[in-house]
């Protein structure tokens, strides 16, 4: 992707519940994926989840979804049933042959 | 399974100094990347290595950045001379290899100049 936005640059959510983190994407491939990596304080980088483009079908990994939407270009990442240890810095990426673009992340926090 | 080893985590020199960051990738993995991530940004990519190639530089300051992957595993990327703005975190990742594949990072090197 030649850009990738996140309007949100902090979200927080109580324990338990359930928090969406939004990202938007420009790309003129037609052949690309779209990542979500959680970076949590001065720890390493991780990827949450990946989606690629050609599927229809929203990824999933246990609490962690996403709804993509191709025609919109909207790539957004929920998280159910948050947890204390999601708090972290999450950042969207998309990308293809190797070239990831970042976008600048959103903080989140979770309140016990 | 060791993850991805960079040192210094943290590195604090005057202006003008040079400095260098090491990074060993997973074993196996033949794709090395530096990033580079300012405050408050996402990770940009400075330079991808294929085995000891580096396939893709085109966003590596060259004048005063460079770096080099003997026998396609560890890499050293240098900075001389440094400026204040070159403070910032040093990301390394690698992967297995093929155009979609997770990357896995290390955990930074952070940089301060003064």
């Amino acid at each position: 992707a030649q850009t990738v936005t996140q309007s949100q640059p902090e979200m927080s959510v109580q324990e338990a519940e359930t928090v969406t983190l939004s990202c938007t994407y420009d790309t003129s491939e037609s052949d690309y994926y779209l990542f979500w990596y959680k970076q949590p304080p001065s720890r390493q980088m991780i990827l949450v989840i990946r989606q690629e483009a050609y599927k229809q079908q929203n990824a999933t990994e246990n609490r962690f979804s996403v709804n993509f939407q191709k025609a919109a270009k909207s790539f957004s990442l929920k998280i159910s049933d948050s947890q204390l240890g999601d708090a972290a810095m999450y950042f969207c990426a998309g990308g293809s042959n190797y070239k990831l673009t970042f976008g600048k992340g959103t903080l989140l926090t979770v309140n016990p | 399974e060791a993850g991805v080893v960079q040192s210094p985590r943290y590195k604090i020199i005057e202006k003008k100094q040079p400095v260098a960051f090491w990074c060993n990738p997973i074993s196996g993995h033949n794709t090395l990347y530096w990033y580079l991530q300012n405050l408050g940004q996402g990770p940009e990519l400075l330079i991808r290595y294929e085995n000891e190639e580096a396939v893709d530089d085109s966003q590596l300051p060259k004048d005063r950045f460079s770096a080099e992957r003997l026998k396609g595993v560890d890499s050293t990327l240098k900075i001389q001379p440094a400026e204040l703005g070159d403070s910032a975190v040093y990301l390394c990742a690698s992967s297995f290899g093929g155009r979609t594949g997770e990357l896995f990072f290390g955990e930074g090197s952070r940089l301060t100049v003064l």
